[in-house]
């Protein structure tokens, strides 16, 4: 079945420092989505990306579709206190109406 | 507008028995998904639904189970609980006909079972 890796699981960043997160599909992808969930909280919809290549940003974030819509990444320009959480992908193969989530990654900034 | 809402938060229940969680969506949002967190596992999917209808399950034994009313409030079941059903189960519903757009997660159902 479909799988999604994120890699990595856990990062350790100071603050100001650049922090990145991966997200690997066994499968193409008809579009992936991006959560933010902080320590005791659920998850809070970051972003979505539905086109091959397709880059969005957010202030300090950017989002990646890898071309053949089968990985993404995250990007966070100097990191800061308050981008602690876990950062998670969620994937949607074609013709089917559930997302498989990465495992996501932990983010702790150290100030 | 009100979030997603879901009762009860905690819950203690004991192996064998059954337990019913309950999910009211955003006002008018019409899917509702399910998915199980864990530390080990993460967030899996149970199933999502549309309309009353289940459009798609996750790989779950039958124990596990769930319906969605016409007013989009959903439910899910778990019969016979184990104790490696102790998870938060969270619940988001989305405001399309497909399966594109936000997912407004609610702040889940911490269950435990003894």
């Amino acid at each position: 079945g479909q799988q999604v890796m994120q890699i990595p699981q856990y990062q350790h960043v100071q603050e100001g420092e650049d922090f990145t997160t991966y997200c690997n599909s066994s499968t193409t992808l008809s579009n992936i989505q991006w959560y933010k969930q902080r320590p005791g909280g659920h998850p809070v919809f970051l972003i979505q990306l539905v086109k091959s290549g397709e880059v969005k940003k957010q202030k300090r974030l950017t989002f990646q579709f890898g071309e053949a819509k089968k990985n993404s990444s995250l990007h966070i320009t100097a990191t800061q206190t308050t981008d602690v959480g876990t950062y998670f992908c969620a994937g949607r193969a074609s013709g089917t109406y559930k997302y498989i989530f990465g495992t996501g990654t932990r983010l702790k900034v150290l100030a | 507008k009100a979030g997603v809402t879901q009762t009860p938060r905690y819950l203690i229940k004991t192996r064998g028995q059954q337990v019913t969680l309950s999910c009211s969506p955003i006002s008018g949002h019409r899917s509702v998904s399910w998915y199980q967190q864990t530390p080990g596992q993460g967030l899996q999917f149970l199933f999502e639904y549309f309309s009353e209808t289940q459009r798609n399950k996750g790989n779950f034994p039958g124990r596990f189970s769930g319906r969605q009313f016409s007013n989009s409030r959903s439910e899910m079941n778990v019969s016979t609980l184990e104790l490696g059903d102790s998870a938060l189960y969270l619940c988001a519903s989305g405001p399309g006909t497909g399966a594109d757009g936000e997912q407004f997660f609610g702040p889940g159902t911490r269950l435990t079972v003894l």
